[in-house]
């Protein structure tokens, strides 16, 4: 089956400690995104790569790296520099082409807490 | 910018009831509009969508109709289920499909 998958469910890390949230996609698509939700908040995009080799920031990248050396993959770091990084954490995918207009398909997410 | 208001919930409903969720945006040009469902600790489902003026979106009894003279998009169902009960997010695309804007999400409680 083709999809997205998050890796660990629920992940536990120490303040001032880095850590690395898995995101791999077999949807074959060009473009893939990370996203921070919390209670109220509704969804807010940290990163973003449309190709492999580059990416963007989104609307609050600092504190978080990312990388994409394959489109399959793109993994997240959540940095100790990130004031506040428990969250839940949703990565997506999408295709370029025009038939899907934008249309994203989501991971089931990992729920990190930082102790 | 892009944006999308929905209405506060969390809506409470009974079996059975019809739902309406607001949904409107600001956008420039000409964007897709999305609703996405979200069940407890999982990550988000597509639910419908429109991509053009007066489209319909529809799947599984919800229906939204893309109204672009009012900027609006919203979600409707004519019987809600308990199965329903879930966090309903309304999305546009910006002009060049590469990034999706979220509202803040409304969530839906369904009473037997």
């Amino acid at each position: 089956d083709g999809g997205i998958t998050q890796s660990p469910k629920y992940l536990f890390r120490k303040e001032g400690q880095n850590v690395t949230l898995s995101c791999e996609q077999n949807l074959n698509h060009d473009a893939m995104y990370w996203y921070r939700q919390d209670p109220g908040q509704g969804l807010r995009l940290i990163y973003y790569s449309q190709i492999v080799n580059d990416f963007q920031k989104g609307d609050i990248a600092e504190g978080y790296s990312v990388s994409r050396e394959k489109k399959e993959s793109f993994p997240l770091t959540v940095t100790s520099a990130q004031k506040n990084p428990t969250a839940f954490y949703l990565c997506a995918s999408s295709s370029r082409g025009l038939a899907h207009q934008g249309e994203q398909f989501f991971g089931p997410g990992t729920r990190l807490t930082v102790l | 910018g892009n944006s999308v208001t929905q209405m506060e919930g969390p809506v409470t409903l009974s079996e059975e009831a019809f739902l309406t969720i607001n949904c409107t945006y600001t956008a420039t040009g000409y964007p897709s509009l999305f609703w996405y469902v979200q069940y407890p600790g999982e990550g988000l489902q597509l639910l419908l969508k429109a991509t053009k003026a007066d489209d319909k979106g529809s799947n599984k009894g919800f229906e939204a109709t893309y109204r672009k003279e009012t900027t609006s998009f919203h979600l409707e169902k004519g019987s809600v289920q308990v199965s329903d009960s879930a966090v309903y997010f309304c999305a546009l695309s910006d002009p060049g499909y590469s990034t999706l804007t979220f509202g803040k999400g409304t969530m839906l409680l369904v009473s037997p």
